[in-house]
């Protein structure tokens, strides 16, 4: 266990739904990151937090909505995806977000159908 | 553009041989490299991080190098295990214009280790 959590692990979902991804990290930490996996690429860096405030959104579509309530919490929230977006959704956290090591939680995996 | 390139994309070796995964980055202004590995439906493990003025960290049975100037790094596997298999993962740590911290990952190097 790396002490971030994600719920739910599996998600189906059809292109009209919307539905939300959770992040809850239990180290004390102060940034946290939205990656997605898909398949046969490199992970890609989606969103980072630091201390609540976003401060990269790496060219993602407003489909993808991140949202940070507190420095514990990170949520996505879906909607009208598109099936190209099933992937596996990583979320990480780490202690400053400069140059920290940072440390991943198990992955959502997302399908659409 | 930073790229990173991980070769082999998979390899299989039998158990208790020694191995070695390599990881190539364009740009050699790096701060730090991790190693990490991945099972498979699960998340990241950190395996071994190294500062861009080191040249090598040390881990059990693993061991990783940094040679900034070539744009390379390399994780050895020694005496490997049927529990190594996994995915490993290398990723480059580059600072984003804003104050995130942004890593950029190879694609995998795929080890599976046969009994």
């Amino acid at each position: 266990e790396t002490g971030v959590t994600q719920t739910p692990r599996h998600l189906v979902m059809g292109m009209t739904n919307k539905k939300s991804l959770k992040c809850e990290q239990h180290l004390g930490h102060n940034a946290m990151y939205w990656y997605k996996q898909s398949a046969k690429k490199p992970l890609e860096l989606m969103f980072v937090y630091n201390f609540k405030e976003q401060t990269e959104n790496n060219s993602v579509p407003s489909r993808f909505s991140p949202e940070c309530p507190n420095s514990s919490h990170l949520f996505l929230h879906l909607h009208t995806l598109q099936p190209e977006d099933s992937a596996l959704y990583l979320c990480a956290s780490s202690q400053g977000a400069r140059l920290a090591r940072q440390f991943f939680g198990p992955g959502t995996r997302l399908t659409v159908l | 553009k930073q790229e990173v390139t991980q070769i082999p994309a998979a390899l299989s070796v039998p158990e208790g041989e020694n191995l070695v995964l390599n990881c190539s980055f364009t740009d050699s202004a790096i701060y730090n490299l991790q190693w990490f590995r991945q099972d498979p439906g699960k998340g990241l493990t950190s395996l071994l991080l190294i500062q861009s003025s080191q040249r090598e960290q040390t881990s059990g049975r693993l061991n990783a190098s940094l040679d900034k100037s070539s744009g390379r790094s390399t994780l050895y596997i020694a005496a490997s295990q049927p529990g190594d298999s996994a995915t490993y993962l290398c990723a480059v740590i580059i600072v984003g214009e804003t104050s995130g911290s942004r890593l950029t990952f190879g694609e995998g190097t795929q080890l599976t280790v046969n009994p």
